[in-house]
């Protein structure tokens, strides 16, 4: 079955960077799309942006243009991102999420599985 | 601010239906991008619940239900059950901005009384 397994929770201080990874396991990792999704406590889902695992080209959102790299590595079929300059309103749970690459399918655009989640808590 | 517009909360007693709404735009909905749905249990990760605006993925089950118009999209669940308290999130693309966009929605909370 699907899985996407992140990385464990990490405390950071402020100015600091986080490395989170995301190993995927139970299909072609080439074929879908890794995006990343941030849910800052108690707010609403938030995404940050996507690799192709094929190639590895990345899009960041605006909002995280400059702080986040992401990368993937096809051999250990692992996805990464780093967040620099973290500030103290960085502090969410940090998801990874399969996206579906196949333009003929309904579900492209949506985000089929997710990894269970990587609190990063940034505070002096 | 959330492109796409979800109510913060509803709720509904058990074996009622309830629908979430979701107000797009032209830029998103409007220019043909579909809708999906996805639960979130409290603590839990998000879970896809409806892609391509109607269709349920293998496991969901047929309380749940989804359409689409022009610039908006609601969620239905028939037969309310206590498991179903959850926040439910629209998702969508937007083609219009650079980079692309997935949009979510503000999320909506459900209630079951």
């Amino acid at each position: 079955q699907v899985q996407l397994i992140q990385s464990g929770a990490e405390v950071k201080n402020p100015g600091a960077s986080v490395k989170i990874s995301c190993k995927a396991s139970g299909y072609t990792f080439i074929n879908y799309f890794i995006h990343w999704v941030r849910q800052a406590p108690g707010q609403g889902l938030e995404w940050m942006g996507i690799v192709i695992p094929d190639g590895g080209g990345t899009a960041v959102t605006q909002k995280f243009q400059g702080r986040l790299t992401m990368t993937r590595d096809t051999s250990t079929t692992t996805a990464s991102m780093e967040l620099t300059g973290l500030r103290p309103d960085d502090t969410a749970v940090f998801y990874c999420a399969r996206g579906p690459s196949d333009s003929s399918s309904r579900s492209l655009f949506s985000f089929d599985h997710w990894g269970q989640g990587t609190l990063v808590t940034v505070s002096s | 601010q959330s492109a796409l517009t979800q109510p913060p909360s509803v709720s509904g007693a058990p074996g009622q239906r309830v629908t979430i709404s979701c107000a797009g735009s032209s830029s998103n909905f409007g220019a043909g991008y579909d809708v999906h749905w996805y639960q979130q249990l409290p603590g839990t990760a998000p879970r896809l619940l409806i892609f391509g605006d109607s269709n349920r993925p293998s496991g969901v089950p047929d309380r749940f239900s989804g359409s689409k118009s022009a610039t908006s999209a609601s969620l239905a669940i028939t037969g309310l059950r206590v498991e179903d308290e959850a926040t439910y999130y629209c998702q969508s693309f937007d083609n219009s901005l650079s980079p692309p966009q997935w949009l979510f929605g503000g999320g909506t909370k459900l209630t079951v009384l």
